[in-house]
């Protein structure tokens, strides 16, 4: 059974609005987790690590004033993506470790900007 | 940057027919997994390689890791048309293992 959750599997929004998208850990505790990015056709970007009880990194070239990441609990991680514009059309997909080596993903969150 | 060069990136064979997808890397990874994933849907984890010269099974398919901890291939024997999907292979290097470096990966069809 599925390990991470995502919600919602599928948001549109107006360009200049934010949205919010949620990754749980479901029945274990994840004090990490990961944000990847997958546009059409192509593979998962790593995006940036969400920290539970400090900041999240980010990796190069990825803004961290426009995708706002809050590791809020032991469970939950969240990505905002803030002003949102259509060129931030893709597919997010979190990960948690749940076994030493092992990441586990979320089934994703479709985002379309119109 | 580190880069996984997966190949071939489209695949296309008849059932029953074997199959090996590649990834190779200048880089030494700790650890590398194997993900399947379908349209609209998360990576799935099929499995994760350790040790130079591991090889692993999982049915109809073989798992591998290359001596140097720099490549990986995915063997599947007698493929099915169940088998059809996306295959990605992610990297992971020193103790970061959730920061995943992805292959560009291989989208394979099994015609019945």
């Amino acid at each position: 059974g599925a390990v991470v959750s995502q919600h919602p599997s599928r948001v549109i929004c107006k360009s200049g609005t934010s949205v919010k998208i949620e990754c749980r850990s479901l029945d274990f505790q994840a004090t990490t987790m990961f944000w990847y990015r997958q546009f059409p056709k192509q593979s998962l970007m790593l995006m940036a690590t969400s920290n539970e009880g400090s900041k999240a990194t980010y990796e190069q070239g990825v803004e961290k004033d426009k995708f706002l990441i809050n590791h809020a609990s032991l469970t939950l991680s969240t990505l905002t993506v803030t002003s949102a514009h259509p060129e931030d059309s893709s597919f997010y997909i979190c990960s948690a470790p749940l076994a030493g080596f092992e990441q586990y993903f979320g089934p994703g969150t479709r985002l379309t900007v119109t | 940057t580190q880069l996984l060069e997966q190949s071939p990136q489209f695949l296309s064979i008849q059932e029953g027919e074997n199959l090996t997808v590649y990834c190779n890397s200048s880089s030494v990874f700790s650890s590398l997994q194997w993900y399947r994933q379908e349209p609209g849907e998360g990576p799935v984890l099929l499995v994760t390689v350790v040790t130079g010269g591991e090889v692993k099974k999982l049915k109809r398919l073989t798992f591998q890791f290359g001596d140097a901890r720099k490549d990986s291939s995915l063997h599947i024997t007698a493929a099915q048309p169940g088998d059809t999907g996306l295959y990605l292979c992610a990297g992971a290097r020193g103790t970061s293992y959730g920061k995943l470096t992805f292959g560009q990966g291989t989208i394979l069809t099994v015609h019945p």
